[in-house]
């Protein structure tokens, strides 16, 4: 199968610090990258879908402005966490689907990100 | 809103055994069904899709589909510790290209 890999793995950072997290598809182009958010024994909650070279679309409840997504390239998009707060502390996995493909998507390993 | 429920376990099974997760939903509009695992601290893994109803078997692997019902159900035959973790269902509308998760069954396979 295809390959998404994130980076970083675990991050830990002081409240009020911004936190980038990068999603890249290293085979193949990912037109489409998702990202979610899942807490402790919670399911997966999608955050975003983000379309190569357009804004991202937010779900309901995602503020915009707190979680950037760019996705600049057809490999490669990011989260920043902006003025992160410990409420932000969650397992962060992007997912990425293909041209042309309309049920499969591939995710990556996920980012633990602590907010202390 | 779209739901899709899930038994959230543990549900315990000896080495061996067939373990049996199941999953239902609530658009009948749902046209393509997913399995994932998802091992602890990790992201999920796809195991099996399924689109139309009935079995569809994948090595150890079973998937049910019932539409009418509206519930998909996955067997694991000759379950090992390894099959250890949480079992995801996802559905997706034909009228949308983003599954709606579970929040996933955990699987216990003890020696």
């Amino acid at each position: 199968g295809a390959v998404v890999s994130q980076h970083p793995s675990r991050v830990i950072c002081k409240s009020g610090t911004s936190v980038k997290i990068e999603c890249r598809s290293l085979d193949f182009q990912a037109t489409t990258m998702f990202w979610y958010r899942q807490f402790p024994k919670q399911s997966l909650m999608l955050m975003a879908t983000s379309n190569e070279g357009s804004k991202a679309t937010y779900e309901q409840g995602v503020e915009k402005d707190k979680f950037l997504i760019n996705h600049a390239s057809l490999t490669l998009s990011t989260l920043t966490v902006t003025s992160a707060h410990p409420e932000d502390s969650s397992f962060y996995i992007c997912s990425a689907r293909g041209r042309g493909w309309t049920d499969t998507q591939y995710f990556g390993p996920g980012t633990r990100l602590t907010v202390l | 809103q779209k739901e899709v429920e899930q038994n959230s376990g543990p549900l315990s099974v000896p080495e061996g055994a067939i373990a049996s997760l199941n999953c239902t939903y609530s658009d009948r509009g749902s046209q393509s069904f997913f399995w994932y695992r998802q091992y602890s601290g990790k992201s999920p893994e796809l195991i099996m899709f399924i689109y139309s109803n009935g079995d569809k078997e994948d090595g150890r692997f079973t998937a049910q589909l019932n539409k009418a019902s509206q519930y998909v159900s996955l067997l694991i035959r000759d379950s090992q510790p390894s099959d250890s973790a949480t079992y995801l269902c996802a559905v997706k509308s034909g009228g949308s290209y983003i599954p709606t998760f579970g929040r996933g069954t955990s699987l216990i396979v003890h020696p």
